[in-house]
């Protein structure tokens, strides 16, 4: 059980393009899910945190209007980098946690490259 | 403001050589103490979740204790296939999840 997918696994896209990144629960209903973004060799660091049908709340330094994220549902929330740039180009990986449950449970990650 | 310290940031292990990796954390009411194996290119794998100072928990070759200040996640007689980056996150009531650095394991055969 606590299966998470994301999708796409890996993407390229240029410079100045749009790229949504879905993630979903399998096998239970996540009310909250979070966006974490990842560096070569470091920690995870948390983006936003998203509660199904409510707006993201942000981490401070991370850019809104860039990073769009929607959780319309209970199994399904999408982060969009907008207008990306080459500085953009990193590991983001989605997390999803149930009602009743402290854990969160990791998707296995996109990796982003933008050109 | 919590925080999550991680020891070794590198361990290398000789199949077989049990040994003990360290998370040493800060929190305000601590919700829970949390470990994840991570692979390379891959999302973290959940392994245990530690609620309260002297708890333990097991897994095949991995066991985590806790107290009031750190938790410990001991590897006994490794094997290569437990090579992984090992993470520690805590969380406190109200907040979010704040990770460790995380440790690197090197199991060689």
């Amino acid at each position: 059980g606590a299966v998470v997918s994301q999708h796409p696994s890996w993407v390229i896209c240029k410079s100045g393009t749009s790229v949504k990144i879905e993630c979903r629960s399998l096998d239970f209903q996540a009310t909250t899910m979070f966006w974490y973004r990842q560096f070569p060799k470091q920690s995870l660091m948390l983006m936003a945190t998203s509660n199904e049908g409510s707006k993201a709340t942000y981490e401070q330094g991370v850019e809104k209007d860039k990073f769009l994220i929607n959780h319309a549902s209970l199994t399904l929330s999408t982060l969009t980098v907008t207008s990306a740039h080459p500085e953009d180009s990193s590991f983001y990986i989605c997390s999803a946690r149930g009602r009743e449950s402290r854990e969160q449970y990791f998707g296995p990650g996109t990796r982003l490259t933008v050109t | 403001e919590d925080q999550v310290t991680q020891s070794p940031e590198a361990l290398r292990l000789q199949e077989g050589e049990s040994s003990s990796l360290n998370c040493s954390y800060t929190v305000s009411g601590l919700r829970g103490l949390f470990w994840y194996r991570q692979d390379p290119g891959k999302g973290p794998e959940f392994l245990f979740t530690l609620y309260s100072a002297g708890e333990e928990k097991e897994k095949e070759r991995l066991k985590a204790t806790l107290t009031k200040k750190e938790s410990f996640l001991h590897i006994t007689a490794p094997k290569p296939e437990d090579s992984a980056t090992y993470l520690c996150a805590v969380q406190a009531y109200g907040q979010n999840f704040v990770f460790g650095p995380g440790t690197r394991l090197s199991v060689l055969p």
